[in-house]
């Protein structure tokens, strides 16, 4: 199975500053991570997929990057409707496909 | 627009089974696989296996082999997740979520999730 680790636990960013979130796959992974957003009490919302591209809808003020082993999701100019838990997630190796532990974002 | 909608919250005692009702609208229901997905309190999210909904094929997580059955009913576009010999530890958020890939095999990412049914095992 594929372990998915991420850091920081916890990040806190001043509305208006740059939120830079990693995540790290045990093995090659390629492009095929994903990035969600969740609210609470909400289910989690797809921001980016194909380690890149952002979904359909989603502001360009998230961007992901990385290939292999290490990925990125930065925010740019952090609002404060940008507070939540961001899950990676990968979907090279599977069954199962599987989710990183999570990062907050907490607004400063 | 596409919709997801959950069956509501249930409490079931250790060793029973429940079941989880996902309807979904707004598009084709048999060109999209669908998955399951729960998340234990405090916990990453985990996934538990998916449908074709064109076929019925499924596949499962070796985590929950055994215990897992997930059905589809095409006629009224909803997909069901059956989990029995339920434990204290199944207590969890779960969720439908679909795959945005159109053809036979699952890209394995989520693009609509269902809004989640709280399952909780207690005595």
């Amino acid at each position: 199975e594929t372990v998915m680790t991420q850091s920081p636990a916890t990040l806190s960013v001043s509305p208006g500053e740059r939120a830079t979130l990693s995540c790290r796959a045990t093995q090659n992974v390629g492009s095929n991570l994903a990035w969600y957003q969740q609210k609470p009490g909400q289910a989690p919302r797809l921001l980016i997929y194909a380690a890149s591209t952002r979904a359909t809808g989603i502001p360009d003020r998230f961007s992901g990057s990385g290939s292999g082993t290490e990925f990125t999701l930065s925010i740019s100019s952090l609002q404060s409707e940008d507070s939540a838990v961001y899950y990676c997630q990968q979907y090279h190796h599977w069954p199962p496909w599987t989710f990183g532990q999570g990062t907050k974002v907490e607004i400063k | 627009q596409v919709q997801l909608v959950q069956s509501g919250a249930d409490v079931k005692k250790p060793g029973a089974s429940v079941k989880v009702s996902c309807e979904t609208s707004g598009y084709t229901f048999t060109s999209y696989a669908l998955h399951w997905v729960r998340q234990a309190p405090g916990q990453r999210l985990e996934w538990m296996g998916w449908i074709n909904a064109g076929n019925g094929d499924t596949k499962y997580s070796q985590r929950f082999q055994g215990r897992v059955t997930i059905t589809s009913d095409t006629s009224a576009s909803t997909a069901y997740v059956e989990l029995s010999s339920l434990r204290s530890e199944d207590t969890a958020v779960y969720y439908c979520a679909r795959d945005p890939s159109g053809g036979s095999s699952p890209w394995g990412f989520f693009d609509y999730w269902g809004q989640g049914t709280l399952v909780t095992v207690s005595s």
